[in-house]
């Protein structure tokens, strides 16, 4: 079945730097959304993105999809942007599977 | 105000007893999932509604079953819970079977 590998499994950095999280997927999907979730919070969307690039922000989403890779980039990290990351993808079956998240903190 | 809800936020109960999520979505979308979330954060699919039909019912336990009276509500039912029930319970829409998805802030389930 499919799966989805993200990385880095976690990641600090200090505020001001820059962060790079990458989604890999084993075959193709039609669907690819990035959430962020606060600690013990509602899983937000960030990107609907299955191909090519997206900005919002600080926040940059680009898909490559017949390489199966996705990444977001975060600019300028605030402290406030320490969360987990998902990516989450589905293909023609419909089933939704999601990565292991990134979890990242930013320290002040 | 549009949006994914959930009720109850938190729930607490003891092994074999039976208990029931509430999800409604007022965005007008035709398709819902329910997702498990254990804790170390994996998320898993457990079931999706489309228009109140099951599309997708993944492995999971047969005292776990999905509810629906309408493409607004699906709710989630435990006939008697085990410990490893214990987890955040994801009630998600999106407007049909490939869109973007939008998610409820969850239910956090206690057995005891």
């Amino acid at each position: 079945g499919q799966q989805v590998q993200q990385s880095p499994a976690s990641l600090v950095l200090q505020e001001g730097e820059n962060a790079e999280l990458q989604c890999n997927f084993s075959s193709t999907a039609t669907r690819l959304q990035w959430f962020y979730q606060h600690p013990g919070g509602r899983l937000v969307s960030l990107f609907y993105n299955p191909s090519g690039t997206k900005h919002t922000g600080r926040l940059t989403s680009t898909t490559v999809t017949n390489e199966r890779r996705s990444s977001l980039h975060i600019s300028s990290s605030q402290t406030t942007d320490s969360g987990t990351y998902f990516c989450a993808i589905s293909s023609n079956t419909n089933k939704v599977v999601f990565g292991t998240g990134t979890r990242l903190q930013v320290l002040p | 105000e549009t949006a994914v809800f959930q009720t109850p936020n938190y729930h607490v109960t003891q092994v074999g007893n039976e208990v029931s999520f509430n999800c409604k979505q007022t965005l007008g979308h035709d398709t819902m999932y329910w997702y498990k979330q254990d804790s170390k954060k994996l998320l898993k699919i457990m079931f999706s509604y489309n228009n109140k039909q099951l599309i997708v019912n993944e492995t999971v336990p047969r005292r776990f079953s999905p509810q629906s009276s309408d493409k607004a509500h699906l709710n989630l039912r435990i006939k008697s819970v085990e410990p490893e029930d214990s987890a955040v319970y994801l009630c998600a829409s999106s407007s049909d079977r490939g869109a973007e998805q939008f998610f409820g802030p969850g239910t956090r389930l206690t057995v005891l």
